[in-house]
């Protein structure tokens, strides 16, 4: 079965400062990998996905991630924090029709 | 018309009454999702719809009922609710089959207090 730990349910960072969000994985099948985030009061948003091609995704928003698969992590960075990447992130892992997502890393990012 | 919608965006009910959620794709989809979000709690799969029929149903007390009358449209019917049922319920739709990486797409929510 496939699972999600994300490291950390909350992390604060300076505006301008780098943003890091911790995922491992475990998965019996090569992963589909993703991250969304969730604004106050909405639904998830899609960030970005890993589906075995270049191992290094670029997303929205100036988010990036790498699948390391030797480490089993899916690490969500962001080179300069912005105040409107406060929220919920949640990363999630599939094969289709059984995505399972982590407990969710709350971002807050101080003036 | 945005890819997932939800309504009613807010809903306050009385643990008597009875309502429902609906959720509505324009994307195509062939498989729709129940999900729940409690404060502090991570995200429950409580449903899953895969050409309109019910593919998963993780235990959901039969308060909770859900109908999909097609791929493009699926509810929640309430009844009798419990105030721990207070939650964001988030409807997602994704497309299948061979290729498909699973990907879901959200909807903005149905926000229920149960008083």
């Amino acid at each position: 079965a496939q699972s999600v730990t994300q490291l950390g349910s909350h992390v604060s960072v300076s505006e301008g400062a780098l943003v890091l969000l911790r995922c491992n994985y475990s998965s019996s099948v090569p992963p589909y990998l993703f991250w969304y985030v969730q604004y106050p009061n909405q639904g998830l948003q899609l960030l970005l996905k890993y589906t075995s091609a270049a191992t290094l995704v670029k997303g929205i928003n100036g988010f990036e991630a790498e699948f390391k698969k030797s480490e089993t992590s899916f690490h969500l960075t962001k080179p300069s924090a912005h105040m409107s990447d406060a929220a919920e992130y949640f990363c999630a892992v599939t094969p289709a029709n059984d995505m399972r997502f982590g407990a969710g890393t709350r971002l807050t990012v101080k003036p | 018309e945005t890819g997932v919608t939800q309504t009613p965006r807010h809903l306050v009910m009385g643990m008597t009454n009875k309502k429902s959620l609906k959720c509505e794709q324009h994307l195509g989809h062939n498989a729709m999702y129940w999900y729940k979000q409690s404060a502090k709690k991570p995200l429950e799969l409580m449903f899953v719809y895969n050409f309109k029929e019910q593919t998963e149903n993780n235990s959901v007390p039969s308060r909770f009922s859900p109908e999909c009358p097609n791929s493009s449209h699926l509810f929640l019917h309430l009844h009798t609710l419990q105030p721990e049922d207070s939650a964001l319920y988030l409807c997602a739709s994704s497309a299948t089959g061979t290729g498909g990486t699973g990907e879901l797409f959200f909807g903005e929510g149905s926000r229920l207090t149960v008083l």
